[in-house]
């Protein structure tokens, strides 16, 4: 496998449900990152992780959890949504986060969440 | 809020066409610019990086005007291939020091035989 993979690629779920969105990437990389991506939206970034440590959490509610257990894997827990969190849901990683270089960020295919 | 302002479009253009993209964005502390390209349900790919003083790869060209706070996409011969969605990005700082990345919506380009 090469590059950033996520799965699942589609996930339809209750709002009572519990379920989780996993990351790999396999191009070494230090930093990964979520993002949500509503029709008519541009991309939000929702969670920053540098080396394992989450370094950004832009206002999102708790009933999405973040969890990096190592540099490779990324994953977002969901629990209680609500339909208008019905979206597609991307992983990136890149090279480093701190702000002397801006790096190229490589995006996973997504995974299409339908909160029903 | 820092913001990313493009023209969502669509713009149809023929093939052999060349076609234009503008971006504004408002933060003026912000040091790095890029062209990304997200075809239909896929993911967002880099296509170009955006140089201080312009760049060219290909039938691309990018331009950056700080004084103004916009940058331009330039595609020239379009191709049918070339139809997709053109995000325009834009580096933040955060108070904490580290680099993110700011989206438009995006520009969405019908390329047609």
């Amino acid at each position: 496998e090469t590059g950033v993979t996520q799965t699942p690629r589609h996930l339809v779920m209750g709002m009572t449900n519990k379920k989780s969105l996993k990351c790999e990437q396999h191009l070494g990389h230090n930093a990964m990152y979520w993002y949500k991506q509503s029709a008519k939206k541009p991309l939000e970034l929702m969670f920053v992780y540098s080396l394992e440590e989450r370094v950004e959490n832009n206002s999102v509610p708790s009933r999405f959890s973040p969890e990096c257990p190592n540099s490779s894997h990324l994953f977002l827990h969901l629990h209680t949504l609500q339909p208008e969190d019905s979206a597609l849901y991307l992983c990136a990683s890149s090279q480093e986060v701190y702000a002397d270089t801006t790096y190229e960020q490589y995006f996973g295919p997504g995974t299409r969440l339908t909160v029903t | 809020r820092k913001e990313v302002e493009q023209d969502p479009g669509p713009f149809n253009v023929p093939e052999g066409a060349t076609v234009a993209f503008n971006c504004t964005y408002s933060n003026s502390a912000s040091q790095s610019f890029f062209w990304y390209r997200q075809d239909c349900r896929k993911e967002p790919k880099l296509l170009m990086s955006v140089y201080s003083s312009g760049n060219e790869d290909g039938r691309f060209t990018a331009q950056l005007n700080r004084a103004s706070q916009y940058i331009s996409l330039l595609i020239r011969d379009s191709k049918l291939s070339d139809s997709a969605t053109y995000l325009c990005v834009v580096n933040e700082v955060t108070g904490s020091g580290y680099s993110t990345l700011t989206f438009g919506k995006g520009t969405m380009l019908l390329v047609s035989p």
